[in-house]
């Protein structure tokens, strides 16, 4: 089976301060990891993934097998970057599971 | 631009009613996914899809069935609605691959009075 947990409900910060979503995933195999975000009245969209070891809005995640973590990180929040965020994993059988999510606000 | 559209928007339907709910993608994808998203238990997925004709079962299909005649258009049927099934439904697509980019729609907002 395979699961993806997401601990905090919300997380609130202060714009300028480091921002850290975590995210821990169990997969007998090698899943493929994401971070999905979804602003205000906007669909769900990919924000990356861990294959392709981008930056994308300044945001990073790096998969951590040995914790089987992949927390999302950004060292500078934005007041934009208030969203919801989903943790995901894709499996060999191409089952895409989520996680519950986490719902960043970031105050000025 | 990839589109995934989802037939209505908003849906009220009466306890006990079948109900279909319709996906269709443009970009030619083979996965479909049903899931529905409800505050604190995040996106569930019910059913998914990788062919024409082929579905496989998600995590919560109790309630629910779904067709794939055609590779565009992914429906999810609810046989006999029920008030727990008043939700915030999403249909998403990709291409086959584990690290492809899922689509979704726009999501559908079915409350069953």
């Amino acid at each position: 089976a395979q699961r993806v947990t997401q601990p905090e409900k919300l997380l609130s910060v202060f714009k300028g301060a480091p921002v850290e979503l975590k995210c821990n995933y169990s997969y007998s195999g090698s899943p493929e990891l994401f971070w999905y975000v979804q602003y205000s009245r906007q669909r769900l969209q990919l924000l990356l993934r861990h294959i392709s070891r981008e930056s994308i809005k300044g945001f990073t995640a790096d998969l951590n097998k040995g914790e089987t973590s992949f927390h999302l990180k950004k060292p500078f929040a934005q007041e934009e970057d208030s969203a919801m965020y989903y943790c995901a994993l894709s499996g060999s059988n191409y089952k895409l599971t989520f996680g519950k999510g986490t719902l960043l606000t970031v105050n000025p | 631009d990839v589109k995934v559209t989802q037939s209505s928007r908003y849906l009220v339907k009466r306890t006990g009613e079948k109900v279909f709910l319709e996906c269709v993608q443009d970009m030619d994808h083979e996965n479909m996914f049903w899931y529905r998203q409800d505050p604190g238990l995040g996106l569930r997925l019910i059913y998914f899809s990788y062919d024409v004709k082929m579905k496989e079962k998600g995590d919560i299909p109790e309630g629910y069935s779904v067709s794939r005649e055609k590779k565009e258009r992914f429906s999810l049927i609810l046989e006999s609605a029920s008030t727990n099934q008043t939700s915030m439904y999403l249909c998403a697509s990709s291409r086959p691959g584990m690290n492809t980019e899922a689509f979704f729609g726009q999501g559908t907002r079915l409350t069953v009075v």
